[in-house]
């Protein structure tokens, strides 16, 4: 089955730097990629995602890139704001398993974000 | 994004009593919602596969007669956590998954709940 692995665990930025965690995934017919934030004592949230057919996709601060190729794909936070301390997940997704295809989710990467 | 709604947000049972929680998909409808379980400071494990109108499929070691799940409507999934212990508290969310064919469609999650058997 797939395999996520997510670094790093911990990631410690000043606000207004930009933050990078990087995913890598086994199953080469994962095509489908999501990011969720999940802030303390709450469920994860849905923040951007990408398909295997396009490189890059942003949305205002937030930007994901993949590399079919290498089987990776990251998060770039830009601009980075206290409110963005969280955890976040990175998942993949193979289409092989039909209407019962699951996400296969990272190990996460708690983010801090200092004044 | 699409609202996934989860009830109760926290509960607190004696060791031997059932606890069922519910997951609301508020403004879409779902065929397919999962249920998970997350550990302190750990990723989400799924427990479960719970398909509208059939029978939940469940994730290996986990044990179907004690995770009791039903999806009896496009809206509404049920998990219950039948003769609760102490190893059973945990943090259980579901997800809805909203559109797309075969597998497909993006993920929504509820807020969780949070259970503690005493």
């Amino acid at each position: 089955g797939e395999n996520v692995e997510q670094h790093p665990s911990t990631l410690s930025v000043q606000e207004g730097d930009s933050a990078v965690i990087k995913c890598t995934y086994s199953d080469s017919a994962s095509n489908y990629f999501p990011w969720y934030k999940q802030e303390l004592g709450k469920g994860p949230q849905l923040i951007i995602d990408i398909r295997s057919n396009v490189g890059e996709k942003k949305d205002q601060r937030i930007a994901v890139t993949l590399n079919k190729t290498a089987k990776h794909f990251s998060l770039h936070i830009t601009e980075t704001q206290p409110e963005d301390s969280a955890v976040y997940f990175c998942a993949a997704r193979s289409p092989l398993g039909g209407t019962a295809s699951k996400l296969t989710f990272g190990t996460g990467t708690r983010l801090q974000v200092t004044l | 994004g699409a609202v996934v709604s989860q009830h109760p947000s926290r509960v607190i049972c004696k060791s031997g009593t059932s606890v069922k929680i519910e997951c609301r998909s508020l403004d879409f409808q779902a065929t397919t919602m999962f249920w998970y379980r997350q550990f302190p400071k750990q990723s989400l494990m799924l427990m479960a596969t719970s398909n509208e109108g059939s029978k939940a499929t469940y994730e290996q070691g986990v044990e179907k007669d004690k995770f009791l799940i039903n999806h009896a409507s496009l809206t509404l999934s049920t998990l219950t956590v039948t003769s609760a212990h102490p190893e059973d508290s945990s943090f259980y969310i579901c997800s809805a998954r909203r559109g797309g064919l075969l597998g497909g469609g993006e993920l929504f999650f509820g807020e969780g709940s949070r259970l503690t058997v005493l």
